[in-house]
């Protein structure tokens, strides 16, 4: 298997514009999950998913952050309209249930956004 | 809630030297907890984990962390450290009661080995 596979792996876009981050989960893997990293908070968990369904989005940060899984084998993460305060180095991490508790989740590369 | 909390954001060691990194959770139930790398540019990646049973677990790379219930601690070590140690240590916590939960990180320690 390929991993998490993340696109692109580093965005620059200018404030105002719309960001769409991608992810392909490990194939079988129930659970995706999106998480951001930046130096002054770490890593925040963002929202994940279970079977395509949403379950907890409370880390989403506002109204200007969607996260959608249309199949098992794809999710985005839209950013729109896009705020310097949203650099930051985007994760998708999936995982089975079974796995979580084994082997933690595989987390892809990230994506490194750079809003100016 | 759990939580997790890493003493130390920035570690430096020299080559061949002891490598400790300090590890403390907050949780109500037995914890699930682990321990991952980040190397620059890239995602993180498992190390090691303690789910239940021995509560000294071995990773990769010649790391290890011990349990320790009634300090709350699970800290990494590495008896000598070498240059390729160098990177990001996360430490987590996951609730697997009910639904799967999430891990919850901590704010991570930078590690530095020095020649």
């Amino acid at each position: 298997d390929a991993g998490v596979i993340q696109s692109p792996r580093h965005e620059v876009t200018e404030m105002g514009q719309e960001v769409t981050l991608r992810c392909k989960p490990i194939s079988g893997h129930d659970y995706l999950f999106w998480y951001r990293q930046t130096m002054m908070r770490g890593l925040e968990l963002l929202i994940y998913f279970n079977n395509n369904v949403p379950i907890d989005d409370s880390g989403m940060p506002e109204d200007r952050f969607s996260a959608k899984m249309p199949n098992a084998s794809f999710s985005t993460l839209k950013i729109q309209p896009s705020e310097p305060r949203d650099s930051a180095v985007y994760f998708c991490a999936s995982s089975s249930i079974q796995g979580a508790l084994n082997y933690g989740y595989t987390f892809g590369s990230g994506t490194r956004l750079t809003v100016v | 809630a759990q939580s997790v909390t890493q003493l130390g954001s920035h570690v430096s060691v020299s080559e061949g030297a002891l490598v400790l990194l300090r590890c403390n959770y907050s949780s109500s139930v037995p914890p699930y907890l682990f321990w991952y790398v980040q190397y620059p540019n890239q995602g993180l990646q498992l190390l090691l984990k303690y789910t239940t049973g021995a509560t000294l677990v071995k990773g990769i790379n010649g790391f290890e962390a011990e349990f320790k219930k009634s300090e709350t601690s699970f800290h990494l070590t590495k008896p000598s450290a070498h240059m390729s140690d160098a990177a990001e240590y996360f430490c987590a916590v996951m609730n697997y009661g009910g639904s799967q939960g999430n891990l919850i990180f901590g704010k991570g320690t930078k590690l530095s080995v020095k020649p």
